[in-house]
């Protein structure tokens, strides 16, 4: 079975410039997670989805960041303007449900923000 | 504020021993748990979940225990093989969907 996909797995673009990082769960899971992993900060949840709508955006950074998800099947996050700071690894996840069963993720997206 | 921590940042262990990864939450309105293997490069992987109706899970040669009146969890791996070197993470769903704790490095000497 096709695990959480996301793309680019690499992105290296120069600060201020547009990222757009792409997204597509397990078909089926009704839930969608975005989080970020650093060193300093280890993994934080940035934003979570139930059926396509947002439910917690409270961990995202700041309005540089927005996700959304269209449809069932595919989710973006982007950053506008990017930053140094935004450098790390982005990963997203999906479950079929918030509390009750594991989230699998993907293998994620390494942003360096030059 | 909820968080999820963990004792050791680094264990090494001989391969064929028992290894045994703790990890202490905050959020006493958790009510499931789960451990996450993360290899480098690559996302984390689940391993083995646990609600807080039990105290005691088993999977292959993990098995997960839980003390909720001291809220500690810990993962042991039996027979710790060189494919078991990794991170591992565990987390909680309380008030939002999953906590990660800070993660514990595991290094099985041959």
């Amino acid at each position: 079975d096709a695990g959480v996909i996301q793309s680019p797995r690499h992105e290296v673009t120069e600060m201020g410039q547009e990222v757009t990082l792409r997204c597509k769960p397990i078909s089926g899971h009704d839930y969608l997670f975005w989080y970020r992993q650093t060193m300093m900060r280890g993994l934080e949840l940035l934003i979570y989805f139930n059926n396509n709508v947002p439910i917690d955006d409270s961990g995202m950074p700041e309005d540089r960041f927005s996700a959304k998800m269209p449809n069932a099947s595919f989710s973006t996050l982007k950053i506008q303007p990017s930053e140094p700071r935004d450098s790390a690894v982005y990963f997203c996840a999906s479950s079929g449900d918030r509390s009750s069963q594991p989230q699998h993720f993907g293998d994620g997206t390494r942003l360096s923000i030059l | 504020g909820e968080s999820v921590g963990l004792h050791l940042p680094t264990l090494s262990v001989q391969e064929g021993d028992n290894s045994i990864i703790n990890c202490a939450y905050s959020n006493s309105a958790s009510d499931y748990f789960i451990w996450y293997k993360q290899e480098s490069g690559k996302g984390p992987q689940f391993i083995i979940d646990i609600r807080s109706n039990m105290d005691k899970r088993q999977g292959q040669r993990v098995t997960v225990l839980l003390n909720k009146t001291v809220k500690h969890l810990s993962l042991q791996i039996a027979a710790t093989q060189p494919g078991d070197s990794a991170v591992y993470f565990c987390a909680d769903t309380g008030r939002r969907a999953l906590t990660f704790g800070s993660g514990t490095r595991l290094q099985v000497q041959p």
